[in-house]
Order: C-alpha cells, then structure tokens, then sequence
C-alpha cells in the first residue's frame, strides 16, 4: 500500500513556541490531506481538510491562526502549532488521500509534548 | 451529516475464543465503511474496508466485517483471536464523494489475554 511519513514522530517544546509536522505522500500525489487529533484513550477528531493549492478548510472549533496549514506540492503537506500551550499537548496524525485507490492511507503520528 | 457510533469502548477475551466488534453509522448518503487497527504510539493502519460490491470483507489476518445496509452496521468479526491482536479498533465512514474526510467511531479496545 502506499506510504506517508510524519516528521517528527516525537517533539517536546517550550510554551509559547511554534512547531511545525510535516506530512508527506513517499509513493503517490495527493490532492487532498487530512489532519487529525487525538487524546489519550480517544478517537481521532478531524482538524482540517488540506488540499494542494488552497487554503485548508477547518472544522468548527478549530482555530485556523493556531493551527497552520499548508499544502504546497502535492506530496507535502505542513501543520504549524503556532504559540503552544500544554492544552494543545496531543498525537497529531496526518492522512493522504490517494485518489486511485479511494483510500486514505495515515501517518504513523506525532507526540506534541508542550511543556 | 455522518455519525459512527462503536457500541463496546472495551473488550476483553481471551485467547482463540471468537470476538466482534459492533459498529453502527448514521448517513443520510451512501458512504464508505472502513475498520482500522492502532497498535500503541502507533499511527492507523487500514484493516478492511467496504467501497461497493460483496457486503462481506476479509482482511489478510483473520478479520471479516459485513455491511449491513439496513441495520446500518458494518460489525467487525474475527474467529480466533490472538494475543497478536490486543490493539484499538476504529470504524470510520466517508461519503461517497471525493476528498471527504473519514468520520471516526470512538474506538474499541480489544485486550486478548491467555
């Protein structure tokens, strides 16, 4: 199956710094990403649609100058946390949608650890 | 809008006895129905998905699911567990549209002990 890679997997930071997870499709073009949030013990809760080119769409409650999006290339896809606080403390899981095999394939995730 | 609902937040058996896992979803428009393992600190791995066709699928490892349209159920199945399999088990759905996100259930821990 295809293949996406997060980086980094694991990052802990000061709060009031911004950190930035790069998501990438290794094996295919993907028009269209999707970032996830999950808490402990919790389902992954949609943060915002990315596609290629444009400016991401964001669920309800989710705040876009927190939350950094951008889909430069069709392989890469970036989120920025920008001026974290603990609460934003979480796994962070991107997904890239490959459009021939109707599937989203998911990045192994990234541990946000904000001190 | 779509909403997925995973009956059992936890469930323990042991080991080779059969297990399932219930999930049942709510759309007003067809949608497609996937079922996603994730082992700790790990990212989701797909475990089956129904797109069209025969409603009953089967993964590599042992796992089947059958869609039921008129239940509205898409129950996760496996014969004979294994220690192997201790991980959360997330349904998901998404419209049949391109680019929609997945819609995740909460999850069901499944713990296989001998």
């Amino acid at each position: 199956g295809a293949v996406v890679s997060q980086h980094p997997s694991r990052v802990i930071c000061k709060s009031g710094t911004s950190v930035k997870i790069e998501c990438r499709s290794l094996d295919f073009q993907a028009t269209t990403m999707f970032w996830y949030r999950q808490f402990p013990k919790q389902s992954l809760m949609l943060m915002a649609t990315s596609n290629e080119g444009s400016k991401a769409t964001y669920e309800q409650g989710v705040e876009k100058d927190k939350f950094l999006i951008n889909h430069a290339s069709l392989t890469l896809s970036t989120l920025t946390v920008t001026s974290a606080h603990p609460e934003d403390s979480s796994f962070y899981i991107c997904s890239a949608r490959d459009p021939a095999l109707r599937e989203q394939f998911f990045g192994p995730g990234t541990r946000l650890t904000v001190l | 809008a779509q909403s997925v609902t995973q009956l059992d937040s936890q469930v323990p058996v042991f080991e080779e006895a059969p297990v399932e896992l219930r999930c049942n979803y709510s759309s007003s428009v067809s949608v497609y129905l996937f079922w996603y393992v994730q082992y700790p600190n790990q990212g989701l791995q797909l475990l089956l998905k129904y797109l069209s066709g025969s409603t009953l699928v089967k993964s590599i490892n042992g796992f089947e699911a059958e869609f039921n349209k008129s239940q509205t159920s898409f129950h996760l199945r496996k014969p004979s567990v294994h220690i192997s399999d201790t991980a959360e088990y997330f349904c998901a759905v998404s419209v049949i549209q391109a680019g929609t996100a997945l819609i995740f259930g909460k999850g069901t821990t499944l713990s296989v002990s001998s």
